[in-house]
């Protein structure tokens, strides 16, 4: 069961570059890195999915080095409306239901100000 | 929307009593998650069910229990409730994928007040 430390919480401002840092050391060779946002109330929000490398989508970018033992989820130029709990998720399957207890750690609080 | 429904959206009870979550997946995700989330607490796994199987338990209480049914929606009972059981219950579900593991998919939660 892969473990993961976060930071608790991190502050930013508005347009600036934000980086989320997440270990799991005991990361599994089936396991992928996701990634999720949280706002007070309501449920957790998919972001960015990644095995290894790089992954880029619409909103932000994932980083992966090469042993995995940890990951980097990159937020560009933040507004006042990512304000929010971002959590990093570790966890796989072997693509019959199997995917063992998705754990989520305690999540990065993260506040931006204006 | 993530397409998955979770009724009700808000419940209030008594100590002692029992409530139904219930829970209706994305339209062809056969694996449903409870999480339990107190107030500025994190998420709490609880149960995990796949195609109507039970697959993965986390520290679920003896007084709570879960189902999936043929239809593939889930309901999680409370029993016996304290008021420590207050909190936001989310559903989650995924999809079975070839690469082993697909993201969660969360509905908006039910937010449970024992008094």
């Amino acid at each position: 069961l892969a473990k993961t430390t976060q930071p608790i919480s991190m502050d930013s401002y508005e347009g600036q570059e934000v980086n989320i840092t997440c270990s799991h050391n005991n990361i599994a060779t089936n396991d992928y890195i996701t990634w999720y946002q949280q706002f007070p109330s309501q449920g957790p929000r998919f972001i960015i999915q990644g095995y290894k490398t790089k992954v880029t989508n619409e909103v932000a970018s994932l980083f992966i080095p090469a042993d995995r033992k940890s990951s980097t989820l990159s937020l560009p130029r933040v507004s006042l409306s990512d304000t929010a709990v971002y959590y990093c998720l570790v966890g796989g399957g072997d693509g019959s239901g199997n995917t063992g207890k998705l754990i989520f750690g305690q999540g990065t609080t993260l506040q931006v100000k204006p | 929307d993530s397409g998955v429904t979770q009724t009700p959206k808000h419940l209030i009870t008594a100590t002692g009593q029992r409530v139904t979550l219930r829970c209706s997946p994305r339209s062809g995700d056969l694996s449903v998650y409870w999480y339990q989330q107190s107030l500025d607490q994190g998420l709490q796994f609880l149960i995990q069910y796949y195609n109507g199987e039970e697959r993965a338990k986390g520290n679920i209480l003896e007084r709570f229990s879960a189902q999936q049914f043929p239809d593939l929606h889930s309901e999680l009972n409370l029993s016996s409730l304290e008021l420590g059981d207050s909190a936001l219950y989310f559903c989650a579900s995924t999809a079975t994928s070839d690469r082993g593991h697909s993201p969660l998919h969360f509905g908006n939660g039910t937010r449970l007040t024992v008094t």
